[in-house]
């Protein structure tokens, strides 16, 4: 069965740097691409990104940009979010989400979500 | 940037009543690529539907779909007590993806 495991709860300092890891098994990895999409406490669902773990090409939602880098380890299966300067609206719960390799699609599979606290 | 405006923001209504939710887009949605979700507290959400219409594996037929261009609506024909929720529209047909801000449905 399809299933994206994600690395625990962070706590951060303002400034720090986030790396959030999201395992998948039961698919051919390479198929398929991985979105990011944060959610902050009590607010809607924001996405942040998407890398295609086909060819590794990226899309970062403009806000952003520059603070973010998604790769992907294909050896692996694992798709990693990096987000760098931390600030307190940070905060939130990060889920990685099944996407397509080339195109967009439905999110049809997500991660158990990482809970991240930036406070200092 | 396409933008998403789902209505009502709360929905209240009784087990075994009919739920209509609304998503609204700035623009038109190439080829209809718009999803919906269901998440609940605690929980990563759930694909209901994709496509417009598309019933995701395992989803009950009492979730259907519909719309096209900029008009989409999502309708629980009978309400289960599991499906009082929060309910998100996703657009993916242009980037970047976008999001509603969500309709609760509570029980009333």
């Amino acid at each position: 069965q399809v299933q994206l495991v994600q690395s625990g709860t962070e706590v951060k300092k303002p400034g720090a740097s986030l790396n959030v890891s999201c395992k998948a098994s039961g698919y051919t990895f390479t198929s398929y691409g991985i979105s990011w999409v944060r959610q902050a406490p009590g607010q809607g669902l924001e996405w942040m990104g998407w890398i295609s773990a086909y060819n590794g090409n990226t899309n970062y939602a403009q806000k952003l940009q520059g603070r973010v880098t998604m790769t992907t380890d294909t050896s692996t299966s694992t798709a990693y979010m990096e987000l760098r300067s931390l600030r307190s609206d940070d905060t939130a719960v990060y889920y990685c989400a099944r996407d397509g390799a080339v195109a967009g699609k439905a999110f049809d599979y997500w991660g158990q979500g990482t809970l991240v606290t930036v406070s200092s | 940037e396409i933008v998403l405006t789902q209505s009502p923001g709360t929905l209240s209504l009784s087990p075994g009543e009919r739920a209509t939710l609304s998503c609204r887009a700035s623009q038109s949605v190439s080829s209809s690529y718009l999803a919906w979700y269901q998440q609940k507290p605690g929980q990563a959400p759930r694909l209901l539907i994709y496509d417009a219409s598309g019933r995701a594996t395992g989803i009950p037929d009492r979730f259907s779909g519909s719309g096209s261009g900029t008009d989409f609506t999502l309708t629980i024909s009978r309400l289960e007590p599991e499906d009082f929720a929060v309910y998100y529209c996703h657009q993916y047909g242009s980037s970047p993806w976008t999001f509603g801000q969500g309709t609760k449905v509570e029980i009333k």
